[in-house]
Protein backbone atom coordinates (compact mmCIF):
# COMPACT_ATOMS: atom_id res chain seq x y z
CA UNK A 1 0.00 0.00 0.00
CA UNK A 2 1.17 3.46 -1.18
CA UNK A 3 1.39 6.37 1.18
CA UNK A 4 2.14 9.47 -0.25
CA UNK A 5 1.24 11.46 -3.43
CA UNK A 6 4.18 13.46 -4.92
CA UNK A 7 3.85 16.27 -7.34
CA UNK A 8 4.92 16.82 -9.34
CA UNK A 9 5.41 13.56 -11.26
CA UNK A 10 7.72 15.11 -13.68
CA UNK A 11 10.09 18.28 -13.34
CA UNK A 12 12.01 19.92 -16.11
CA UNK A 13 14.13 22.37 -15.34
CA UNK A 14 17.70 24.03 -16.65
CA UNK A 15 21.04 23.97 -14.56
CA UNK A 16 21.45 26.27 -12.24
CA UNK A 17 17.45 26.80 -10.96
CA UNK A 18 16.23 25.61 -8.31
CA UNK A 19 13.57 22.49 -7.90
CA UNK A 20 10.94 21.88 -5.51
CA UNK A 21 9.60 18.66 -5.07
CA UNK A 22 5.86 18.07 -2.79
CA UNK A 23 4.96 14.96 -1.10
CA UNK A 24 1.53 14.70 0.78
CA UNK A 25 0.62 12.06 3.21
CA UNK A 26 -2.10 10.38 4.69
CA UNK A 27 -1.83 8.75 8.21
CA UNK A 28 0.36 9.86 11.28
CA UNK A 29 3.89 9.56 10.63
CA UNK A 30 7.03 9.36 13.07
CA UNK A 31 9.33 10.54 10.73
CA UNK A 32 9.76 11.61 6.87
CA UNK A 33 12.23 10.66 4.51
CA UNK A 34 13.39 11.43 1.29
CA UNK A 35 15.28 9.24 -1.19
CA UNK A 36 16.74 9.53 -4.88
CA UNK A 37 17.08 7.45 -7.92
CA UNK A 38 18.76 6.69 -10.53
CA UNK A 39 17.64 5.38 -13.60
CA UNK A 40 16.21 2.07 -12.03
CA UNK A 41 19.16 1.54 -9.55
CA UNK A 42 18.76 1.56 -6.01
CA UNK A 43 17.88 4.15 -4.04
CA UNK A 44 20.04 6.47 -2.13
CA UNK A 45 18.46 8.12 1.10
CA UNK A 46 19.17 12.02 1.15
CA UNK A 47 17.84 13.00 4.57
CA UNK A 48 15.32 12.40 7.79
CA UNK A 49 13.06 14.63 9.05
CA UNK A 50 11.27 13.47 12.23
CA UNK A 51 8.15 14.39 13.26
CA UNK A 52 8.63 17.21 15.58
CA UNK A 53 11.14 18.73 13.12
CA UNK A 54 9.71 21.45 10.81
CA UNK A 55 13.17 22.04 8.65
CA UNK A 56 16.38 20.09 7.39
CA UNK A 57 19.26 21.04 5.65
CA UNK A 58 22.21 18.74 4.40
CA UNK A 59 24.22 21.01 1.63
CA UNK A 60 22.19 21.58 -1.26
CA UNK A 61 18.93 20.13 0.24
CA UNK A 62 16.46 21.70 2.37
CA UNK A 63 13.09 19.49 3.31
CA UNK A 64 10.25 20.81 5.22
CA UNK A 65 7.65 18.75 7.29
CA UNK A 66 4.27 20.10 7.95
CA UNK A 67 2.58 17.73 9.90
CA UNK A 68 -0.92 19.68 10.36
CA UNK A 69 -1.21 19.45 6.46
CA UNK A 70 0.39 16.17 6.36
CA UNK A 71 3.07 17.67 3.46
CA UNK A 72 6.13 17.55 2.82
CA UNK A 73 8.86 19.30 0.23
CA UNK A 74 12.22 18.87 -1.13
CA UNK A 75 13.87 21.71 -2.62
CA UNK A 76 17.10 21.31 -4.28
CA UNK A 77 19.09 24.57 -5.00
CA UNK A 78 21.58 25.35 -7.93
CA UNK A 79 20.80 22.46 -9.41
CA UNK A 80 23.22 20.05 -11.57
CA UNK A 81 22.57 18.18 -14.48
CA UNK A 82 23.83 15.11 -12.33
CA UNK A 83 21.06 15.91 -9.90
CA UNK A 84 18.56 14.20 -12.51
CA UNK A 85 16.91 11.37 -10.99
CA UNK A 86 13.80 10.49 -9.42
CA UNK A 87 13.01 11.43 -5.84
CA UNK A 88 10.89 9.96 -3.73
CA UNK A 89 9.65 10.23 -0.02
CA UNK A 90 9.02 7.75 2.37
CA UNK A 91 6.71 7.75 5.21
CA UNK A 92 7.53 6.08 8.86
CA UNK A 93 4.99 4.97 11.36
CA UNK A 94 6.29 2.90 14.31
CA UNK A 95 2.59 1.62 15.14
CA UNK A 96 3.38 0.05 11.44
CA UNK A 97 6.28 -1.68 12.09
CA UNK A 98 8.18 1.15 11.68
CA UNK A 99 7.84 0.35 7.74
CA UNK A 100 9.13 2.53 4.72
CA UNK A 101 5.71 3.84 2.90
CA UNK A 102 6.85 5.38 -0.67
CA UNK A 103 5.51 8.10 -2.17
CA UNK A 104 4.94 8.03 -6.22
CA UNK A 105 8.09 9.54 -6.76
CA UNK A 106 9.15 12.80 -8.90
CA UNK A 107 10.79 12.43 -12.12
CA UNK A 108 13.78 15.20 -12.30
CA UNK A 109 15.42 16.49 -15.31
CA UNK A 110 18.19 18.76 -15.39
CA UNK A 111 19.35 20.05 -18.68
CA UNK A 112 22.67 21.35 -19.19
CA UNK B 1 31.59 -0.62 4.34
CA UNK B 2 28.33 1.26 3.80
CA UNK B 3 27.18 -1.08 1.08
CA UNK B 4 24.72 -4.05 0.69
CA UNK B 5 25.28 -6.12 -2.27
CA UNK B 6 22.93 -8.09 -4.76
CA UNK B 7 23.84 -11.00 -7.00
CA UNK B 8 22.66 -11.05 -9.58
CA UNK B 9 21.98 -8.06 -11.25
CA UNK B 10 20.05 -9.62 -13.82
CA UNK B 11 18.22 -12.40 -13.99
CA UNK B 12 16.05 -14.21 -16.97
CA UNK B 13 14.65 -17.33 -15.88
CA UNK B 14 11.32 -19.58 -17.51
CA UNK B 15 8.26 -20.09 -15.30
CA UNK B 16 9.05 -23.17 -13.99
CA UNK B 17 12.81 -22.47 -13.22
CA UNK B 18 13.81 -22.26 -9.55
CA UNK B 19 16.21 -19.54 -8.40
CA UNK B 20 17.64 -17.63 -5.99
CA UNK B 21 18.24 -13.58 -4.67
CA UNK B 22 20.80 -12.61 -2.68
CA UNK B 23 21.67 -9.95 -0.76
CA UNK B 24 24.90 -9.09 1.74
CA UNK B 25 25.42 -6.37 3.78
CA UNK B 26 28.37 -5.72 6.80
CA UNK B 27 27.70 -2.99 8.37
CA UNK B 28 26.34 -4.79 11.12
CA UNK B 29 22.58 -4.21 10.46
CA UNK B 30 19.86 -5.81 12.22
CA UNK B 31 16.89 -5.14 9.61
CA UNK B 32 16.83 -6.40 6.26
CA UNK B 33 14.31 -5.80 4.01
CA UNK B 34 12.99 -6.92 0.60
CA UNK B 35 11.21 -4.65 -2.33
CA UNK B 36 10.08 -5.09 -5.55
CA UNK B 37 9.54 -2.60 -8.17
CA UNK B 38 7.69 -2.20 -11.16
CA UNK B 39 8.78 0.69 -14.13
CA UNK B 40 7.85 3.73 -12.87
CA UNK B 41 6.48 3.27 -9.92
CA UNK B 42 7.57 2.90 -6.04
CA UNK B 43 9.24 0.34 -4.41
CA UNK B 44 7.10 -1.96 -3.05
CA UNK B 45 7.77 -3.44 0.79
CA UNK B 46 7.31 -7.45 0.69
CA UNK B 47 9.33 -8.73 3.49
CA UNK B 48 11.50 -7.42 6.60
CA UNK B 49 13.63 -9.09 8.88
CA UNK B 50 14.44 -8.24 12.15
CA UNK B 51 17.33 -9.84 14.11
CA UNK B 52 16.97 -12.87 11.08
CA UNK B 53 13.41 -13.21 12.17
CA UNK B 54 10.78 -12.57 9.52
CA UNK B 55 8.59 -9.85 10.88
CA UNK B 56 6.54 -8.31 8.37
CA UNK B 57 5.08 -10.14 4.98
CA UNK B 58 3.41 -7.84 3.24
CA UNK B 59 0.75 -10.89 1.72
CA UNK B 60 3.59 -11.95 -0.82
CA UNK B 61 2.39 -15.06 -2.70
CA UNK B 62 4.55 -18.41 -1.48
CA UNK B 63 5.87 -18.26 -5.07
CA UNK B 64 8.61 -15.58 -3.01
CA UNK B 65 10.31 -17.47 -0.27
CA UNK B 66 12.18 -15.48 2.02
CA UNK B 67 15.39 -16.54 3.65
CA UNK B 68 17.79 -15.25 6.78
CA UNK B 69 20.94 -17.87 7.49
CA UNK B 70 22.21 -14.85 9.50
CA UNK B 71 22.71 -11.42 10.08
CA UNK B 72 24.62 -10.84 7.23
CA UNK B 73 22.65 -12.47 4.26
CA UNK B 74 19.00 -12.02 3.32
CA UNK B 75 18.08 -14.58 0.00
CA UNK B 76 15.37 -14.54 -1.84
CA UNK B 77 14.12 -18.37 -3.06
CA UNK B 78 12.00 -17.79 -6.30
CA UNK B 79 10.24 -20.78 -8.25
CA UNK B 80 7.05 -21.35 -10.56
CA UNK B 81 7.28 -17.25 -11.44
CA UNK B 82 4.30 -15.52 -13.35
CA UNK B 83 5.57 -12.98 -16.17
CA UNK B 84 3.30 -9.97 -13.79
CA UNK B 85 6.84 -10.71 -11.43
CA UNK B 86 9.19 -9.21 -13.67
CA UNK B 87 10.40 -6.06 -11.85
CA UNK B 88 13.17 -4.67 -9.95
CA UNK B 89 13.80 -6.49 -6.72
CA UNK B 90 15.82 -4.58 -4.31
CA UNK B 91 17.35 -5.41 -0.75
CA UNK B 92 17.79 -2.79 1.86
CA UNK B 93 19.10 -2.53 5.29
CA UNK B 94 18.95 -0.17 8.58
CA UNK B 95 20.07 -0.69 12.08
CA UNK B 96 17.77 -1.77 14.67
CA UNK B 97 14.85 -3.58 15.40
CA UNK B 98 12.17 -2.93 12.37
CA UNK B 99 13.39 0.04 10.15
CA UNK B 100 12.17 3.62 10.09
CA UNK B 101 14.57 5.42 12.86
CA UNK B 102 17.19 5.86 10.85
CA UNK B 103 18.25 5.22 7.29
CA UNK B 104 17.99 2.61 4.90
CA UNK B 105 20.69 1.22 2.85
CA UNK B 106 19.56 -0.21 -0.55
CA UNK B 107 21.68 -2.30 -2.81
CA UNK B 108 21.90 -1.71 -6.59
CA UNK B 109 18.62 -4.48 -7.54
CA UNK B 110 18.15 -7.60 -9.31
CA UNK B 111 16.62 -7.04 -12.61
CA UNK B 112 14.20 -10.50 -12.78
CA UNK B 113 12.85 -11.15 -16.19
CA UNK B 114 10.17 -14.01 -15.95
CA UNK B 115 9.66 -15.55 -19.58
Amino acid sequence: SQQGEEDPQALSIQEGENATMNCSYKTSINNLQWYRQNSGRGLVHLILIRSNEREKHSGRLRVTLDTSKKSSSLLITASRAADTASYFCATVNYNQGGKLIFGQGTELSVKP
Amino acid sequence: DTEVTQTPKHLVMGMTNKKSLKCEQHMGHRAMYWYKQKAKKPPELMFVYSYEKLSINESVPSRFSPECPNSSLLNLHLHALQPEDSALYLCASSQGRGQGNTEAFFGQGTRLTVV
